[in-house]
């Protein structure tokens, strides 16, 4: 089972700022938080990862709570492009280890 | 920004056929994965490949399907003789380890019919 928890879907208005949350309060010190996103049945597409430091990249932000109990990515200025289901999972890569991914939030970018 | 391809987009076969998935990863990346996912289901894990041998494999992947690697840039999924229920899009992904996000493919859509 996934070990992430999210809400099944949100909105947001175009041009406004996306914020999806993620609750991963059995995480271990050595597993990373990662955000992939799926739109229609493509292939998941990687967003951005990290351990306990926020991170930012040219997609998006991922701010970590200090207990790395939960997670909050942040799309800045969201689009109709940016509909689609977000993946929050939490893992460490090492060898033979993989994603495990849940249902996901289903992110609606209304005009 | 180099990505890994998958071929076909979409296979057709029938019910018992064999078929061979095929996907190119990324040049550098030493650890390779199979997902699927049905039609409105989760996208769920088959196995993960390295060092030239199957790492870890769910449930799902039995004695009916088998991963290879059969030289420095192909990985495959086959599938040996094909159920109804195995219809569903089959991702590649590969990633460089140590922690490093995984990159998917964009799929082959399987029909068995």
């Amino acid at each position: 089972d996934a070990k992430t928890t999210q809400p099944p879907s949100m909105d947001c208005a175009e041009g406004r700022a996306a914020n999806l949350p993620c609750n991963h309060s059995t995480i271990s010190g050595n597993e990373y938080v990662y955000w992939y996103r799926q739109i229609h049945s493509q292939g998941p597409q990687y967003i951005i990862h990290g351990l306990k430091n926020n991170e930012t990249n040219e997609m998006a932000s991922l701010i970590i709570t200090e207990d790395r109990k939960s997670s909050t990515l942040i799309l800045p200025h969201a689009t109709l492009r940016d509909t689609a289901v977000y993946y929050c999972i939490v893992a460490k890569l090492s060898y033979g280890q993989n994603f495990v991914f849940g249902p996901g939030t289903r992110l609606s970018v209304l005009p | 920004e180099p990505e890994v391809t998958q071929t076909p987009s979409h296979q057709v076969t029938q019910m018992g056929q064999e078929v061979i998935l095929r996907c190119v990863p990324i040049s550098n990346h030493l650890y390779f994965y199979w997902y699927r996912q049905i039609l409105g289901q989760k996208v769920e894990f088959l196995v993960s490949f390295y060092n030239n041998e199957i790492s870890e494999k769910s449930e799902i992947f039995d004695d009916q399907f088998s991963v290879e690697r059969p030289d420095g840039s192909n990985f495959t999924l086959k599938i040996r003789s094909t159920k109804l229920e195995d219809s569903a899009m089959y991702f590649c992904a590969s990633g460089y380890g140590n922690n490093s996000p995984l990159h998917f493919g964009n799929g082959t859509r399987l029909t068995v019919t």
